[in-house]
């Protein structure tokens, strides 16, 4: 059984446009986690979130929101695709608090033509 | 305020030679301190971790690291690495609830 999986694996997608990435995680974690891994594997953390609190990286552009429908889920939703969306984006999950191992899921390659 | 440094964003060794990657970091709170490994085209997976107890860690896959205080210093090491040791490694230091990666070190291992 896969821990944390994510939907599509690849996403291709023109400027301007808006998609979703999905992220399902039965550990029965609290808080779940989205990065963005750049093109010379640069790894930046842009939410995480139990189902209490959001915290969002400052950095990250309001065209980038997340979305938990129930505690197993953590959506991202991007609006008005930009080229530099162009990325790996990584969904992990946790124990409460980032003190605990992380599990990520294997990853979206998305790229904005 | 804390961050982290890889200190090489590329180590090459042969196969059966041991391994050293270097991390330092910086933190005013009592950090955790931990090694992920990224095989390609996958996700990240961790190798160890320390939070305040032994400062001597062991991992998966034969790896360790030691966290050294006045040096500021968590270092992971192999006595002998194996082909499929290639891979991305990252430092990630967590105090304070904030979590800081490393850029990352990419492991080439040679026949």
């Amino acid at each position: 059984d896969t821990a944390v999986s994510q939907t599509p694996k690849y996403l291709v997608t023109q400027m301007g446009n808006d998609k979703s990435i999905k992220c399902e995680q039965n550990l029965g974690h609290d808080t779940m986690y989205w990065y963005k891994q750049d093109s010379k594997k640069f790894l930046k953390i842009m939410f995480s979130y139990n189902n209490k609190e959001l915290i969002i990286n400052e950095t990250v552009p309001n065209r980038f929101s997340p979305k938990s429908p129930d505690k197993a889920h953590l959506n991202l939703h991007i609006n008005s695709l930009e080229l530099g969306d162009s990325a790996v984006y990584f969904c992990a999950s946790s124990r409460p608090g980032p003190h605990y191992e992380q599990y990520f899921g294997p990853g979206t390659r998305l790229t904005v033509t | 305020a804390q961050s982290v440094t890889q200190l090489d964003s590329h180590v090459s060794v042969s196969e059966g030679t041991p391994v050293l990657l270097r991390c330092n970091y910086s933190s005013s709170y009592s950090p955790s301190l931990f090694w992920y490994v990224q095989h390609p085209n996958k996700g990240l997976q961790l190798l160890l971790k320390y939070t305040s107890a032994a400062t001597l860690v062991k991992g998966i896959n034969g790896f360790e690291a030691e966290f050294k205080k006045s040096e500021t210093s968590f270092h992971l090491t192999k006595p002998s690495a194996h082909m499929s040791d290639a891979a991305e490694y990252f430092c990630v230091v967590i105090g304070n609830n904030d979590m800081r990666f490393g850029a990352g070190t990419r492991l080439t291992v040679k026949p």
